[in-house]
């Protein structure tokens, strides 16, 4: 993997349905893999900053998990909400490079 | 505690000018970053300051250029304005590379 690469592009899940989404990146030369949850009208929020393979994040419903040998990091939000309706970006800091984001959308 | 200010919000320009766009940074964050955002092209990385030193830099031709001062205020400047460099500029400031960006409400450019 040359690039950083999420899936999916988009998702439509329910209310109430538990979801994950896909960070992929180059294994070599790794610093650290943001999350940011990115609503439309408004700046990217930080959700997790991760550093360690094997490294679990948790903040409320949602949580993430990072593999550095194998290149990926994986992002889960269990029961949806509305709320949670917005685009899920990842962030390689070795040469800053962005994921093209995950758009979820959430079915009341 | 203040969010990261940028200003100004909303800016018009005419092909061949130039712009300044300032950023200022969480009190006591170091490290401040700046992005582009277009439609077809997402979140692109601009460059980082760290401690008023340059300390990484995107793919963007020189035109595009900045500093950070001494109370790590940042700017950038964009100098023979181009239509295609309409767009969202973000700056977000953190502590360091590894803790969390704070991202400001952009400047929005158009270039006319």
């Amino acid at each position: 993997i040359l690039n950083v690469e999420q899936s999916p592009q988009s998702l439509h899940v329910q209310e109430g349905d538990s979801t994950n989404f896909t960070c992929s990146f180059p294994s070599s030369n790794f610093y650290a893999l943001h999350w940011y949850r990115w609503e439309t009208a408004k700046s990217p929020e930080a959700l997790f900053v991760m550093t360690l393979n094997g490294d679990e994040k948790k903040k409320g419903r949602i949580s993430a998990t990072l593999n550095t040998k194998e290149g990926y990091s994986y992002l889960y939000i269990k029961g949806s909400q509305p709320e949670d309706s917005a685009t899920y970006l990842c962030l390689r800091t070795y040469k800053y490079i962005f994921g093209t984001g995950t758009r979820l959308k959430v079915l009341a | 505690k203040a969010g990261v200010t940028q200003t100004p919000r909303y800016l018009i320009k005419t092909r061949g000018q130039q712009v300044t766009l300032s950023c200022s940074p969480i009190s006591g964050h170091r490290s401040v970053s700046w992005y582009q955002q277009t439609p077809g092209q997402g979140l692109q990385f601009l460059f980082e300051y760290f401690s008023e030193t340059q300390r990484n830099k995107g793919n963007f031709p020189g035109r595009f250029s900045g500093r950070q001062f001494s109370n790590s205020r940042s700017e950038m400047n964009v100098s023979t304005l181009e239509l295609g460099d309409s767009a969202l500029y973000l700056c977000a400031s953190s502590l360091d590379s590894t803790y969390e960006q704070y991202f400001g409400p952009g400047t929005r450019l158009t270039v006319t």
